[in-house]
């Protein structure tokens, strides 16, 4: 059964920083894209950023670029988000998803809130 | 690409049909796909490439369309199948959602 599972949100202040983490389970991490997938309370879904499968390709979302910074580690199954000088905009769920052979989402993670706030 | 979800919001009876329609700002090849969320939940794949039920999704859902207009319908709408659904297109880069449509019961 394939799980992901996201880690690491929580309150920050405006301009501060935290990283997400997504564990993964019942699928070759490796041969697979993912990709962080945000929604701000009572709004819509924004992708954020995928990584291919070796790390070699990273996409951001144009609110993202400069401030966040996805990684991947095939050898903990695990994907990261690094999310720097944070604004009150960047509150919402995030989600981790797992692409299929294109970049639509078959799976995806529960979601972890991260919310900037002072 | 913009992706722009009609109407908003939906009232439908149970037993009816919905018809969801998603609509780009440039035109592109079948690389769209559905989501259902519910409250509280992750979203749900649905369809992809345009027409494809994704694993374990009933027959009563259906998509279709090309080029800039894309349209999701339900038949025979099931207690179940109040949600809010996206649409998705995974042709270019950055990939992008539609607003939604919140399918309500009348």
């Amino acid at each position: 059964e394939v799980q992901l599972w996201e880690s690491g949100g929580g309150l920050v202040q405006p301009g501060g920083s935290l990283r997400l983490s997504c564990t993964a389970s019942g699928f070759t991490f490796t041969d697979y894209a993912l990709s962080w997938v945000r929604q701000a309370p009572g709004k819509g879904l924004e992708w954020v950023s995928a990584i291919s499968r070796g790390a070699d390709t990273i996409y951001y979302a144009d609110s993202v670029k400069g401030r966040f910074s996805t990684s991947r580690d095939n050898y903990k199954n695990t994907l990261y988000l690094q999310l720097n000088s944070l604004r009150a905009e960047d509150t919402a769920v995030y989600f981790c998803a797992k692409a299929d052979y294109s970049s639509f989402f078959n799976y995806w993670g529960q979601g972890t809130l991260v919310t900037v706030s002072s | 690409i913009v992706m722009t979800q009609s109407p908003a919001t939906l009232s439908v009876s149970p037993g009816e049909r919905a018809t969801l329609s998603c609509r780009a700002s440039q035109s592109f090849s079948a690389n769209l796909a559905w989501y259902q969320q519910k409250p509280g939940q992750a979203p749900r794949l649905l369809i992809y490439g345009t027409s494809t039920r994704a694993t374990g999704i009933p027959t009563r859902f259906s998509g279709s369309g090309s080029g800039t207009e894309f349209t999701l319908t339900i038949n025979n709408l099931q207690s179940e199948d109040f949600a809010v659904y996206y649409c998705q297109q995974y042709s270019n880069w950055p990939l992008t959602f539609g607003g939604g449509t919140k399918v309500e019961i009348k």
